[in-house]
């Protein structure tokens, strides 16, 4: 079945250092990727997605990549604000499974001032 | 676009009791889906409506478990003889239900407490 594997947190950073997370997938056809984000206290936020090789997904400053032939959809930030504070999950959809959502476990970061 | 509401936000229970949650999607949204989030794990899918069909339960979906979306608006989660296992986040998200590969907007989720 499809799976999404990502990095183990927590992560912590410094302002302005550079965030990268990591996530790799397992899945039939053509899947649909996207990141989610999960603020304190907050509900799930799409973050960014990407629905097919090659796409670059974009916003608020967050860039993921869509590589077919590395499974992967790494999530990266070039310079991180206390505000990023978040819990971050990959996930994907699959029209073989009726595009269900299947997350990864969850990235922690913390971003210190 | 009110977005997607949950209703209790916050739930404790005695074990053996029952309970019920309410979801109510975004206007229009035809699919809804249910996830159920435990602590330091990502969502995992419960249940999905097209309108008020339900098309597909995950297996972990006990017999105890029910939900309905009887008029293809508003859902309802049942939870029967509640146990501590059941102790969660539960999450409603909806799409549109249009399209592929669509976006599925979720709410800010009901969390279950089984003492």
């Amino acid at each position: 079945g499809d799976s999404v594997t990502q990095m183990e947190g927590p992560v912590t950073l410094s302002e302005e250092a550079f965030l990268t997370i990591n996530c790799t997938y397992t899945a039939t056809g053509y899947p649909s990727l996207f990141w989610y984000v999960q603020y304190p206290g907050e509900g799930l936020q799409l973050l960014l997605k990407a629905t097919k090789a090659d796409d670059k997904g974009s916003n608020k400053g967050f860039e993921a990549t869509y590589r077919k032939e590395t499974t992967s959809f790494h999530l990266e930030k070039g310079s991180v604000q206390v505000s990023d504070s978040a819990v971050y999950f990959c996930a994907l959809s699959n029209t073989r499974s009726d595009y269900k959502l299947s997350f990864g476990a969850g990235t922690t970061v913390t971003v210190r001032a | 676009d009110t977005g997607v509401s949950q209703d209790p936000r916050h739930k404790i229970t005695k074990r053996g009791q029952n309970v019920t949650f309410r979801c109510d999607p975004i206007s229009e949204h035809n699919r809804l889906y249910w996830y159920r989030q435990t602590l330091g794990q990502g969502p995992e899918f419960l249940t999905y409506f097209q309108n008020e069909a339900q098309l597909e339960k995950s297996r972990l979906l006990s017999d105890r478990f029910s939900a309905e979306r009887p008029k293809g608006s508003f859902s309802t989660l049942e939870i029967q003889r509640t146990e501590q296992g059941d102790s969660a986040m539960y999450l409603c998200a909806s799409s549109p239900g249009l399209a592929v590969q669509e976006t599925q907007y979720f709410g800010p989720g009901t969390r279950l407490l089984v003492l």
